[in-house]
C-alpha cells in the first residue's frame, strides 16, 4: 500500500492565484483531513470528511473549499491565495473516527505565497 | 476551552540517559490522548494513545507514556535516549463533542523538538 500520498511536495503561488492540493489514500479509510503547520502552533484542522459526500469546517476553514467525491480522494482547494496561507499542509486518514483512531499523515505539501 | 499543552519547546539530553517529554491537557469528559512523532521533512507517524484502561501506555520505538488523571498530563517516556530519537513530538487530546460523544477532531500541542547528543 501506498498509504497516503499527497501532490505537489512544494509549490509557489503569487496572491490570487488558486490551487488545488491532491491527497489520496489507498487503506479505504472513511475518514480523512486536511490540517496547516505553522510554526510555534502545531497543527490545526482545516476540513475534514467522515465519508465520500460529507465534508465539514474544521478550526481554520476561511480561503478553503473541499469535496470528497470518492472514498480515496480528498482534494484541498484555494480559491484565491493569500501570504497567510503559506504554511506546510498535511493530509491525514483514519478507519474510525480521528478522534478515537490512528491517524495515518502524508507528506507534506509546502506552500509559498508571494 | 479545550485545550493541550507541551510546555517545553525543546528538550536536550545525552544519548543512553532517560528522556521525558511533557504534554498536559484540558478537556471536559474522558480524554483520548495520542502522541505522534515528525521526522524533517515527513509527516506525523503515530507513536502511542490512551483511550482507557492501564495508565501506562506503550507505543513504538520503545516509547511509553503515563496517563494522571488527577495531573491532567501524558507525559512521554523513554529509558534510554538514541541519536536517531531526535525529531518533532506532538501531543493531541479528542475534545468531548457538544453530546459529549466521539468527535472527529484532535487538538494538536505546538510541538516539542527533541534533540539527543552523541
Amino acid at each position: 500500500n501506498a498509504g497516503v500520498t499527497q501532490t505537489p511536495k512544494f509549490q509557489v503561488l503569487k496572491t490570487g492565484q488558486s490551487m488545488t492540493l491532491q491527497c489520496a489514500q489507498d487503506m479505504n479509510h472513511e475518514y480523512m483531513s486536511w490540517y496547516r503547520q505553522d510554526p510555534g502552533m502545531g497543527l490545526r484542522l482545516i476540513h475534514y470528511s467522515v465519508g465520500a459526500g460529507i465534508t465539514d469546517q474544521g478550526e481554520v476553514p476561511n480561503g478553503y473549499n473541499v469535496s470528497r467525491s470518492t472514498t480515496e480522494d480528498f482534494p484541498l482547494r484555494l480559491l484565491s491565495a493569500a501570504p497567510s496561507q503559506t504554511s506546510v499542509y498535511f493530509c491525514a486518514s483514519s478507519y474510525g473516527l480521528a478522534g478515537s483512531e490512528t491517524q495515518y499523515f502524508g507528506p507534506g505539501t509546502r506552500l509559498l505565497v508571494l | 476551552a479545550q485545550s493541550v499543552a507541551q510546555p517545553e519547546d525543546q528538550v536536550n539530553v545525552a544519548e543512553g540517559n532517560p528522556l521525558t517529554v511533557k504534554c498536559t491537557y484540558s478537556v471536559s469528559g474522558n480524554p483520548y490522548l495520542f502522541w505522534y512523532v515528525q521526522y524533517p521533512n515527513r509527516g506525523l507517524q503515530f507513536l502511542l494513545k490512551y483511550i482507557t484502561g492501564d495508565n501506562l501506555v506503550k507505543g513504538s520505538y520503545g516509547f511509553e507514556a503515563e496517563f494522571n488523571k488527577s495531573q491532567t498530563s501524558f507525559h512521554l517516556k523513554k529509558p534510554s535516549a538514541l541519536v536517531s530519537d531526535s525529531a518533532l513530538y506532538f501531543c493531541a487530546v479528542r475534545p468531548a463533542g457538544g453530546d459529549g460523544g466521539a468527535t472527529n477532531k484532535l487538538i494538536f500541542g505546538t510541538g516539542t523538538l527533541l534533540a539527543v547528543q552523541p
